[in-house]
């Protein structure tokens, strides 16, 4: 049974890159969409983008944070990872990480991560 | 602001029917199929629906999903006190090239 665990620091300073990553155990990193999903407190869920193709890393943002993020997959440690530049308070959340079976989530994200929560603080 | 409204909030006493609604628009609902998911208290998001009205291994036939145009519609039948929970639809759009999640609804059980 596939499972994943997202990993990285709680705390990001204003003006930093938050970095996180997420480790897929129990099943291949590939032919699947790896998404990260973020939750701000009290808020609603906001899809932030996947990546694709093991071999040429295809990626997909949300148009609204394209300017600062980076997906990434790395197949020798069976990860991906999340890269948000320049971070500011609104970007303090739960984030979540997940796998699709489609590029448009048409069986939608039937694996998730229990969550890593970040807060942007100095 | 998400893209895809959802009521805030939704009650139903245990054994009663409860229904979500989720409004959207031609370039999400009407061109694509629609997911739901459960988010229990501090846990993470539980895909309960896909494709419109398919539901995973181990979701109970309790839990019904539907669309009409552009808007689409979570049923519960025979509420559970186990239920309580946010409720999000999403779908993807076209015109954002997104996965967009609707705004959730917290459902109560009396």
């Amino acid at each position: 049974q596939v499972q994943l665990q997202e990993s990285g620091p709680g705390l990001v300073k204003p003006s930093e890159t938050l970095s996180l990553a997420c480790t897929v155990s129990g099943g291949s990193i590939s032919t699947y969409y790896w998404s990260w999903i973020r939750q701000p407190p009290g808020k609603g869920l906001e899809w932030i983008g996947y990546v694709y193709d093991t071999h040429s890393g295809s990626t997909n943002y949300n148009p609204s944070l394209k300017s600062r993020v980076t997906i990434s997959v790395d197949t020798s440690t069976n990860q991906f990872s999340l890269k948000l530049s320049s971070v500011t308070a609104a970007d303090t959340a739960v984030y979540y990480c997940a796998r699709g079976a489609h590029r448009h989530f048409y069986y939608g994200m039937d694996v998730w991560g229990q969550g890593t929560t970040v807060t942007v603080s100095s | 602001q998400s893209v895809l409204t959802q009521p805030p909030s939704a009650s139903g006493t245990p054994g009663q029917r409860v229904t979500i609604s989720c409004s959207g628009s031609s370039s999400n609902i009407g061109s694509n199929t629609v997911n739901w998911y459960q988010q229990l208290p501090g846990t993470a998001p539980k895909l309960l629906i896909y494709h419109n009205n398919q539901r995973p291994s181990g979701v109970p036939d309790r839990f019904s999903g539907s669309t009409s145009g552009t808007s689409a519609s979570l049923a519960i039948s025979g509420l559970q006190s186990e239920e309580e929970a946010d409720y999000y639809c999403a779908a993807w759009d076209d015109s954002l090239n997104g996965y967009v999640f609707g705004t959730g609804t917290k459902v109560t059980v009396l």
